[in-house]
């Protein structure tokens, strides 16, 4: 059984601040990993497709960085606005298995 | 843009009940899937299918079925439905399965989700 780790479940930060959240998951048989974002009442979003180790993203305030060696992946936004409040999901894939963590649930107060 | 939608956004049933959960996808992707999402744990997947008339079973497909008779609809179905059963069911679809596209093509795009309520 594949387990995906995110942390912390949920985060409040002020606008202007910036943020990074952990995505964990197993080291081995990694073959890639994705991000997205779930905002209320609308559909969850791919931000990142991220396959090789070293990889970094970037979209706008936002970007990722993959550890596949360690098992992990940060997703950091820089200066945080109200409307990057939201639920950040990554999503390992082994094989043709994907698993969701639970994800970090993001509030950013103005 | 790709867009999937979900025959509704929230639904109350009695425990018993026969429940469907209609999914439409428009960008012809061969392959569909039916998750489940309940507070502190991640998606869960229900089954997928990766083309009309197949399907394979995910994680926890007890008490539910489902169809695929036309490429762009993927249905879910509670064939008696119970109190263990209220979650929020999200439906997505993808060009490729995850395993067999690191590339972009395995990414998956999701509906706005059915928030189901069983009494």
């Amino acid at each position: 059984i594949l387990n995906v780790e995110q942390s912390p479940q949920s985060l409040h930060v002020q606008e202007g601040d910036s943020t990074n959240f952990t995505c964990s998951f197993p080291s081995s048989n990694f073959y890639a990993l994705h991000w997205y974002r779930w905002e209320t009442a609308k559909s969850p979003e791919a931000l990142f497709v991220m396959t090789l180790n070293g990889d970094e993203k970037k979209k706008g305030r936002i970007s990722a960085t993959l550890n596949t060696k360690e098992g992990y992946s940060y997703l950091y936004i820089k200066g945080s606005q109200p409307e990057d409040s939201a639920t950040y999901l990554c999503a390992f894939i082994q094989g043709n298995d994907m698993r969701f963590g639970a994800g970090t649930r993001l509030t950013v107060k103005p | 843009d790709v867009k999937v939608t979900q025959s509704s956004r929230y639904l109350v049933k009695r425990t018993g009940e026969k429940v469907f959960l209609e999914c439409v996808q428009d960008m012809d992707h061969e392959n569909m899937f039916w998750y489940r999402q309940d507070p502190g744990l991640g998606l869960r997947l229900i089954y997928f299918s990766y083309d009309v008339k197949m399907k394979e079973k995910g994680d926890i497909p007890e008490g539910y079925s489902v169809s695929r008779e036309k490429k762009e609809r993927f249905s879910l179905i509670l064939e008696s439905a119970s109190t263990n059963q209220t979650s929020m069911y999200l439906c997505a679809s993808s060009f490729r399965l995850p395993g067999l596209a690191g590339d972009g093509r395995g990414t998956q795009y999701f509906g706005p989700g059915t928030r189901l309520l069983v009494l």
